[in-house]
C-alpha cells in the first residue's frame, strides 16, 4: 500500500520566516510527487516533481525530490501571512491514483 | 472559464437518507475523482473514473456509489450504509488516465452533515 507521511503535522512562525515542509514516502513504481496548497477549500497545485535533485522554483516557493531516501521539501522564505493554509504533498504510482499525505497546517502570524 | 463545478456547497441530511452530490467538469479531463477530507486526515480517495462508463474503488469506498454516464459529470452518492458521512468531499479532474496521474485541478468542495 503507498504511504506518504508529512512533517510536521502543524507549526506557527511569524512573518518573515523560513519554512521547510517535509514529505517522504513509499510508493509502488513512483511516477511523480506533487505539493498543493489548500487555503479555504479547494486545493491549488504548487509543484509536481519527477526527478532527483532538480529545485522548482516559484517566487518564494521553491521545491526538491530525492527519490534514493524517498523524500521531498517544500521551502518557502520570507513568509507572508498568505502563506498560511494547509500543504498536501501526494504520490502518485503504479496504480494510476495520488496519494496524499496527512496535510501540514502552516499558520504566519503577523 | 474552464473549472470544476461541485454542488451544493453545504447540505444537511438526516441519518439513513442518502444524498448525491454534483460534480461537473468542462475542461474536457478524461478522469475524475472524489476525495474525503476529514480533519487532520488528509485526503483519502473513494472513487475515481479514467473514462466514461468505467470507474473504480479507492481506498475508502464501502457507503459511496458512482456514475460517469458523461466524460463531463461524475456524480457522488453517499448511502445510508456509510457510516460517517459527515465531511468534506472534494471532486478532482485530471487531463491524463493512465499510469501517470499528473496535476489535479480541484472544484471547491461540498460540506456534508448528517444530523
Amino acid at each position: 500500500e503507498d504511504k506518504v507521511v508529512q512533517s510536521p503535522l502543524s507549526l506557527v512562525v511569524h512573518e518573515g520566516d523560513t519554512v521547510t515542509l517535509n514529505c517522504s514516502y513509499e510508493v509502488t513504481n513512483f511516477r511523480s510527487l506533487l505539493w498543493y496548497k489548500q487555503e479555504k477549500k479547494a486545493p491549488t497545485f504548487l509543484f509536481m516533481l519527477t526527478s532527483s535533485g532538480i529545485e522548482k522554483k516559484s517566487g518564494r516557493l521553491s521545491s526538491i525530490l530525492d527519490k534514493k531516501e524517498l523524500f521531498s521539501i517544500l521551502n518557502i522564505t520570507a513568509t507572508q501571512t498568505g502563506d498560511s493554509a494547509i500543504y498536501l504533498c501526494a504520490v502518485s504510482g503504479a496504480n494510476s491514483k495520488l496519494t496524499f499525505g496527512k496535510g501540514i497546517t502552516l499558520s504566519v502570524r503577523p | 472559464d474552464g473549472g470544476i463545478t461541485q454542488s451544493p456547497k453545504y447540505l444537511f441530511r438526516k441519518e439513513g437518507q442518502n444524498v448525491t452530490l454534483s460534480c461537473e467538469q468542462n475542461l474536457n479531463h478524461d478522469a475524475m475523482y472524489w476525495y474525503r477530507q476529514d480533519p487532520g486526515q488528509g485526503l483519502r480517495l473513494i472513487y475515481y473514473s479514467q473514462i466514461v462508463n468505467d470507474f473504480q474503488k479507492g481506498d475508502i469506498a464501502e457507503g459511496y456509489s458512482v456514475s460517469r454516464e458523461k466524460k463531463e459529470s461524475f456524480p457522488l452518492t453517499v448511502t445510508s450504509a456509510q457510516k460517517n458521512p459527515t465531511a468534506f468531499y472534494l471532486c478532482a479532474s485530471s487531463i491524463r488516465a493512465g499510469t501517470d496521474t499528473g496535476e489535479l485541478f480541484f472544484g471547491e468542495g461540498s460540506r456534508l452533515t448528517v444530523l
